[in-house]
């Protein structure tokens, strides 16, 4: 079956620094690839999404691209802020006529100042 | 702006017994989702419903059942609440339309099952 493995956290960072998180992922046919964050005591948001092999998603600085030959999806930010620490999701919705999302485990990331 | 709400945010309950927790969407869509979220885990789909009266199982949907009488709303029901059902659950929802939706999720309910 399909799956999303992403980068064991917490993922601890000084404010600016670079931010990646890496999420690959198992599946059938042409999935459609997300990010979705939760910030602190609320529910997921979408982040960014991507539906097709070299679509780069892109949403508040942060990017991530699909690419099929290395089946990832990873999660790149060039200046992080304080206000980004929250839990980040990678996931993914199965090909045509699917609307189930497959989620990773998540990845905690705290910013300091 | 689509708004998921669901009736509490933190619940505690007693094995055995009986537990509703209550999803409204106020956008008029299709499908709802009920997912439960664990440390370590991530989220797991419990159930979701594509229409009135109409539902399939997700990943984990043991110890769980759900209704879903009118549109907007989505109940899920665990008929003898157990300790290994402790956990956060997200309900979500998306327009139904087909294609790659977004899904939209409320804020969560925190159940501690004693």
């Amino acid at each position: 079956g399909d799956s999303v493995t992403q980068m064991e956290g917490p993922v601890t960072l000084s404010e600016e620094a670079f931010l990646t998180i890496n999420c690959t992922y198992t599946a059938t046919g042409y999935p459609s690839l997300f990010w979705y964050v939760q910030y602190p005591g609320e529910g997921l948001q979408l982040l960014l999404k991507a539906t097709k092999a070299d679509d780069k998603g892109s949403n508040k600085g942060f990017e991530a691209t699909y690419r099929k030959e290395t089946t990832s999806f990873h999660l790149e930010k060039g200046s992080v802020q304080v206000s980004d620490s929250a839990v980040y999701f990678c996931a993914l919705m199965g090909g045509a006529g699917s609307y189930q999302l497959t989620f990773g485990k998540g990845t905690k990331l705290s910013v300091i100042p | 702006d689509v708004k998921v709400t669901q009736s509490s945010r933190y619940l505690v309950k007693r094995t055995g017994e009986k537990v509703f927790l209550e999803c409204v969407q106020d956008m008029d869509h299709e499908n709802m989702f009920w997912y439960r979220q664990d440390p370590g885990l991530g989220l797991r789909l419990i159930y979701f419903s594509y229409d009135v009266k109409m539902k399939e199982k997700g990943d984990i949907p043991e110890g769980y059942s759900v209704s879903r009488e009118k549109k907007e709303r989505f109940s899920l029901i665990l008929e003898s609440a157990s300790t290994n059902q402790t956990s956060m659950y997200l309900c979500a929802s998306s327009l139904g339309m087909g294609g790659v939706e977004t899904q939209y999720f409320g804020p969560g309910t925190r159940l501690l099952v004693l």
